[in-house]
């Protein structure tokens, strides 16, 4: 079965730092979706990454993905507090259609 | 651009009511799937449609069923609802060809009390 995991679950940080989250899943899969969530809203797709090695940035956000190592990365520099939301990152298998798995995500709040 | 439409947006039913949810895809995506997210859950695959034929299911209750129409709608329909099922239900969609990114709608807000 497969597993997707986000660490840390909570994250609780200042304006102007850094931080990393880390997205972990347990088969073979080349690509990895990055999504926010603002409370009782959809979910917003921030990254779409199709290959091994693949980084994107936008704005304060930087997602990589490792399909050897099967972990993803969404680095926030110098946080605002507009970033605060709860990240998910997803992972499709094929089966019939491509459904999504998504990680457990990561409950962002940027402290002013 | 056209995005997802699901309708209502908030519905609040009483247990063992029925309850109909509607997904309206971008135009010309073929491909509907429906997920379910519970409270400080993430979300959970239920069911998906190709070209008004079921294509794959998770986790979904007996209670529940769902189709895609001929115009590539589709619509959840929930039967005696629990007060577990109070969720925020998405309808996402995609073009079958090739189409692994799929585009998610505003969802359903569902409260059963």
């Amino acid at each position: 079965e497969l597993k997707v995991e986000q660490n840390p679950l909570f994250l609780s940080m200042q304006e102007g730092k850094n931080y990393t989250i880390y997205c972990n899943y347990s088969t073979t899969s080349d690509r990895l979706y990055w999504y926010r969530q603002d409370p009782g809203k959809s979910l917003e797709s921030l990254f779409v990454l199709l290959s091994n090695g693949a980084v994107k940035q936008e704005g304060r956000l930087m997602a990589s993905l490792d399909t050897k190592a099967r972990l993803s990365t969404l680095h926030i520099t110098a946080a605002v507090h507009d970033l605060s939301a709860t990240y998910f990152c997803a992972v499709d298998i094929r089966s019939g259609t491509y459904k999504y798995i998504f990680g457990t995500g990561t409950r962002l709040k940027v402290l002013a | 651009a056209a995005g997802v439409i699901q309708s209502p947006r908030h519905l609040i039913k009483e247990k063992r009511e029925t309850a109909t949810l509607k997904c309206y895809p971008i135009p010309r995506h073929d491909t509907v799937y429906w997920y379910q997210q519970g409270p400080g859950q993430d979300p959970q695959f239920l069911i998906s449609f190709y070209e008004k034929m079921q294509s794959d299911k998770g986790s979904i209750p007996d209670r529940f069923s769902a189709q895609q129409f001929s115009d590539y709608h589709s619509e959840l329909n929930m039967s005696s609802l629990e007060l577990g099922d109070s969720a925020l239900y998405f309808c996402a969609s995609s073009p079958y060809d090739g189409g692994y990114e799929q585009y998610f709608g505003p969802g359903t807000r569902l409260t059963v009390t």
